[in-house]
């Protein structure tokens, strides 16, 4: 029952690195997302996706990039990480619109850049 | 862009109830939601509220809705110090065909 699994769990990085963060569900979802929450800014949605093959910009979508190649897959790279990208990353995912149907979210990957 | 206000901190004792208050701007929100985030853990949903009522009611969890004042508001009766967490107000943004989030109220239960 393994549900929204983030890899990893923890990381830093240098300033200028490059990584990617990978998000699994197993629940069959179309709709996976990925957040980030930082101190006094709660959630904030970088990037989404509403099935294989697609993917779309969220709130805050510069310099990070997605892709959805299997349904059960999402990945939020860093092309050259910043310090500004330290928080806290959250993967969710949905059946369907998030409308009515409630958001699963992984346990998140705190990331640290130097 | 459409927001979501909360207080950021609530604290009472043990068998208390605790009330958390959210304001949102967007007028064509349909759901609201209450999630619950644990200290290093994700978040999960607790409960929510269609637009066209008033009120629900899921154990010791009560959510109130005031649509023309744009107010939600969560109940926790008898909380618990197990309570203790981070709860978000989240409604549908319209603009990303997903959630806007508030910035979180901790609820600090002491014994």
């Amino acid at each position: 029952n393994a549900g929204v699994t983030q890899t990893p769990k923890f990381r830093v990085l240098k300033t200028g690195q490059s990584m990617t963060l990978l998000c699994a569900q197993d629940m069959n979802h179309e709709y996976m997302y990925w957040y980030r929450q930082d101190p006094g800014m709660g959630l904030r949605l970088i990037h989404y996706s509403v099935g294989e093959g697609t993917t779309a910009k969220g709130e805050v979508p510069d310099g990070y990039n997605v892709s959805r190649l299997k349904k059960q897959n999402f990945l939020l790279g860093l092309e050259s990480a910043a310090p500004s990208q330290t928080s806290v990353y959250f993967c969710a995912s949905s059946y369907d619109s998030g409308e009515v149907q409630p958001q699963h979210f992984g346990d998140g990957t705190r990331l640290s850049i130097l | 862009g459409e927001d979501v206000e909360q207080s950021l901190f609530l604290s009472v004792r043990e068998g208390d109830s605790s009330v958390i208050n959210c304001t949102y701007t967007d007028s064509s929100s349909t759901y609201l939601y209450w999630y619950k985030q644990e200290p290093g853990a994700g978040l999960q949903l607790l409960t929510y509220i269609f637009s066209n009522m008033d009120m629900k009611q899921d154990q010791r969890l009560t959510v109130l809705l005031n649509k023309k004042d744009k107010h939600l508001s969560l109940r926790i009766a008898d909380t618990q110090t197990g309570d203790s967490a981070i709860y978000f107000c989240a409604d549908w943004g319209s603009g990303y065909s997903t959630l806007t989030f508030g910035k979180g109220t901790m609820l600090l239960v002491s014994p």
